[in-house]
């Protein structure tokens, strides 16, 4: 049974480019969770995704957004890329008042 | 506003040599409390989750308990592959959004 899988593993962007991290649930799950982690810190909560639209949101501009699809699948996209956007952009998936399920995760570097 | 804390930031132990990492927490109201293991380069793998006080999850060499403030994930006799980056987050009523805290690098030597 495949747990959470997301890709790409490893990213490099410039400042003011845009990126699209993906994510495929583990199987069964219906609700996606993304979350960013800088180096030596918990992770952040981005936003949550439940049948297709957001469901809750943490404390990130606009410039980060994402989708989920049909199939539960969900894709993180951040526009005007800064330097402090440089993380570990995590995934997780759950059933309703389930616990989480992490992917091992997208690595972004901004140059 | 709420906050998760966890303490110490880093601990080193011999084999063998039993401990204890806290995560304190203040929220409007707890739905759940979440222990995660993350070794470098992974996500973090679920370990417990507690959902009111006075509860308390056992697996392995790890047991954790839940206080209205606070947690504790106990390690009993610890081995050098328990070395990982221990994370807790509360999830708070009504809303779906997980805080993390920092977490506690735990080293074990043998």
């Amino acid at each position: 049974d495949a747990g959470v899988t997301q890709s790409p593993t490893h990213l490099i962007k410039t400042r003011g480019q845009q990126v699209t991290l993906r994510c495929s649930p583990k199987s069964g799950h219906d609700t996606v969770s993304w979350y960013q982690q800088a180096l030596g810190q918990g992770p952040q909560f981005i936003f949550q995704y439940y049948e297709e639209e957001e469901r809750q949101r943490g404390n990130f501009p606009d410039r980060f957004s994402g989708h989920q699809f049909p199939n539960y699948s969900s894709e993180l996209n951040v526009n005007a890329l800064l330097l402090g956007d440089s993380a570990l952009y995590l995934c997780a998936s759950s059933q309703e008042n389930q616990p989480q399920h992490f992917g091992d995760g997208t690595r972004l570097s901004i140059l | 506003e709420d906050q998760v804390t966890q303490s110490p930031e880093a601990l080193r132990l011999q084999e063998g040599e039993s401990s204890s990492l806290n995560c304190s927490y203040t929220v409007s109201g707890l739905r759940g409390l979440f222990w995660y293991r993350q070794d470098p380069g992974k996500g973090p793998e679920f370990l417990f989750t507690l959902y009111s006080a006075g509860e308390e999850k056992e697996k392995e060499r790890l047991k954790a308990t839940l206080t209205k403030k606070e947690s504790f994930l106990h390690i009993t006799a610890p081995k050098p592959e328990d070395s990982a980056t221990y994370l807790c987050a509360v999830q708070v009523y009504n809303f779906n959004k997980f805080y993390f805290g920092s977490g506690t690098k735990l080293n074990v030597k043998p």
